[in-house]
């Protein structure tokens, strides 16, 4: 039972352009998403936020978006840069006793050409 | 650095043994956590621990256990150990019982 789910498992972009990465979730318990990046050998650092009460947080070339109705929430950069190339992880944390656990999807692999 | 220390980083050991993986948080967190990242998977919880106590747990399985010390150090000791075991653990730490987690670099098991 897959509760986030990202059905792109690749994105290529060139540089300078925007990147729109996409995240699906099923439970409505959901109350603060995440975005992390992962490089290789390294653990995932986090990016950007959003809390269920809101629809768009920026920071600086980030931008998340949540879609309560359609339980669906985008991350987008610009312009793309070369050093953007990652793995993007969206999370989910519930509400409730469910603490700080993070429910993952799988992942999205960016890659920016020069 | 993201102040998350883990160790050992890399983990080669045999089906049927024992190993015990170690965390330290970032100076402050009281609260860790234990991520699995299998082949091709995204990160499945594990466990919890906020100052010493079990918050919350996940998939984790009977022969995994974990424990968070007084000084907030964490250890994940995994045995009877299977192939399928074979897998980055991750351990991450925040300040409370929830809020945004650190990771560290992970420790890569290998079972052979």
């Amino acid at each position: 039972d897959q509760q986030v789910k990202q059905n792109s498992p690749s994105l290529s972009v060139q540089e300078g352009r925007i990147s729109i990465l996409n995240c699906d979730y099923t439970n409505s318990m959901f109350d603060y998403f995440l975005w992390y990046k992962k490089y290789p050998a390294e653990g995932p650092t986090f990016l950007i936020s959003i809390s269920s009460i809101k629809d768009k947080n920026e920071d600086g070339r980030f931008t998340v978006f949540l879609n309560k109705s359609a339980k669906h929430l985008s991350l987008h950069i610009v312009p793309s840069q070369p050093g953007d190339s990652a793995v993007y992880f969206c999370a989910a944390r519930g509400g409730g006793t469910s603490y700080g656990k993070l429910t993952f999807g799988q992942g999205t692999i960016l890659t920016v050409h020069p | 650095d993201s102040g998350v220390t883990q160790t050992p980083k890399h983990l080669i050991t045999a089906t049927g043994q024992r190993v015990t993986l170690r965390c330290s948080p970032r100076s402050g967190d009281l609260s860790v956590y234990w991520y699995q990242q299998s082949l091709d998977q995204g990160l499945q919880f594990l466990i919890q621990y906020y100052n010493g106590e079990e918050r919350a747990k996940g998939n984790i399985l009977e022969r995994f256990s974990a424990q968070q010390f007084p000084d907030l150090h964490s250890e994940l000791n995994l045995s009877s150990l299977e192939l399928g075991d074979s897998a980055l653990y991750f351990c991450a730490s925040s300040p409370q019982d929830r809020g945004i987690s650190t990771f560290g670099s992970g420790t890569r098991l290998t079972v052979v």
